[in-house]
């Protein structure tokens, strides 16, 4: 059965900490692997990886794909308040172009 | 600035009412997807479409839902009856389906289902 198990289920840093968001997957005829942050609205994209070892980057985020070992990681260096969150990462399979989507990490980044 | 829209952001209605929300895909994209989000299940995928055809519809329950796409504009998603467990985010979410990688889904900002 397909599957994406996000790890930790919540985090709660302090400002100008570094943080990695862990994400690993089952997915059948895997073609790429999304980050989202959905704040208390709908999720929005951050990344789309579909091969491994390449570091996507986007200012204070920064995300990579391990095809072999089956994980990604979301890093976010200084962290700000605005970065409080939920984090999800979803795997794309195959013929059936599902996203399957797993359950999350709390963010929570306190002044 | 293309977005997807959804109608209506906020329903409250009654156990065994008919519900139906409506999504506009961002035009050009050819795939719509419907998501419902819970606190307990967290995001589900309940059905999709690419080019207008329903490709997939197993994680809908098929005794009351059911998801169309009249035209290229427009998605709908309808439950009837509606029951107090169907409580939840209806998000809809387009896409553009490449031939061999498909691109991100924009998601509309969802409905907000309260059925009492």
């Amino acid at each position: 059965e397909d599957k994406v198990v996000q790890s930790p289920l919540s985090l709660v840093v302090h400002e100008g900490d570094t943080v990695t968001l862990n994400c690993s997957y089952e997915v059948t005829n895997f073609r790429s692997l999304l980050w989202y942050k959905q704040e208390k609205k709908a999720p929005t994209f951050l990344f789309m990886l579909t091969s491994s070892g390449i570091e996507k980057k986007s200012g204070r985020l920064s995300s990579i794909l391990d095809k072999k070992e089956l994980f990604s990681i979301l890093n976010i260096t200084a962290t700000q308040t605005g970065d409080s969150a939920v984090y999800l990462c979803a795997g794309d399979g195959g013929a059936t172009n599902k996203l399957i989507f797993g359950t999350g990490t709390l963010l929570a980044v306190q002044p | 600035d293309a977005r997807v829209t959804q109608t209506p952001r906020h329903k409250v209605t009654e156990m065994g009412q008919e519900v139906t929300m409506r999504c506009q895909p961002i035009l050009g994209h050819n795939t719509v997807f419907w998501y419902r989000q819970t606190m307990m299940q967290g995001l589900e995928l309940l059905a999709y479409f690419r080019n207008r055809a329903p490709l997939d519809d197993s994680g809908m329950p098929k005794d009351r839902f059911s998801a169309e796409m009249p035209d290229a504009t427009l998605a709908t998603l309808k439950i009837q009856p509606s029951e107090p467990r169907d409580s939840a985010v209806y998000f809809c979410a387009s896409g553009l389906r490449l031939e061999v990688y498909q691109e991100t889904q924009y998601f509309g900002p969802g409905t907000r289902l309260l059925v009492l």
